[in-house]
């Protein structure tokens, strides 16, 4: 498809497991970000990547989160020893990044973890 | 500490009328500013922004309204309708920096009622 395609769409897992999300943003975008939405709160931005610059990894909330993007395509969002308060949607984004952007990006459907 | 807040978790209009959704911030290095728009179960999508050195911009029945001596946008529907019953994110960012990633603020859930 044209668009951002997230998997899973729904994961559930027991406390204390490693969970892996995928996203693959729109071919030829060139930044890729990771933001979750949990219960209640607005979109907490995670991760950006920008071609093979350093990632911007100011909002991962703890050393248990960590992402990749590999051939500056698909990324992967890792999760180690999950917690219950990491249960959220985890949203990914992308978009082209060029003189004149307008800030917009696009979203995937998102994946929606639950931890028992 | 939240730099973009709406304060207004939930919004009930009457179809017809307008719909005004309220965002305020605190970050005086924000530039721009967009509107997402969320159904259930689906990722956000872009509605409708703003730079800063403009005080209105609109598309159609969506204008967005912004007062940056208050840190204040606000995003107007009219008319509204039913399928505009959603969850509405303002988002800012700083746009000179060379890249950016947007601030989004709680969301504000419209209902639109026939």
């Amino acid at each position: 498809g044209a668009g951002v395609s997230q998997s899973p769409s729904n994961k559930v897992t027991e406390k204390g497991k490693d969970v892996e999300l995928r996203c693959d943003p729109i071919s030829g975008h060139t930044a890729l970000y990771w933001y979750r939405q949990s219960l209640g709160q607005g979109l907490e931005f995670l991760i950006y990547f920008q071609g093979n610059s350093a990632p911007d990894k100011s909002g991962l909330p703890s050393d248990r989160f960590s992402a990749e993007r590999t051939g500056g395509s698909v990324s992967t969002l890792t999760i180690q020893r999950t917690q219950q308060e990491d249960s959220a949607v985890y949203l990914c984004a992308s978009s082209l990044l060029a003189q004149g952007w307008t800030g917009e990006l696009f979203f995937g459907e998102g994946s929606r973890l639950t931890v028992l | 500490d939240q730099q973009v807040k709406q304060n207004s978790p939930s919004l009930s209009v009457q179809e017809g009328r307008i719909s005004i959704l309220n965002c305020d911030y605190t970050n005086s290095m924000f530039d721009y500013f967009l509107w997402y728009k969320k159904y259930p179960a689906e990722g956000p999508t872009f509605l409708i922004s703003i730079s800063s050195i403009k005080d209105k911009n609109e598309d159609g029945r969506f204008t967005v309204f912004l007062n940056k001596s208050a840190k204040h946008l606000s995003l107007h529907i009219v008319p509204s309708q039913p399928g505009d019953s959603a969850v509405y994110f303002c988002a800012a960012s700083v746009m000179n920096s060379g890249y950016s990633t947007l601030t989004f603020g709680k969301g504000t859930m419209l209902l639109v009622s026939p």
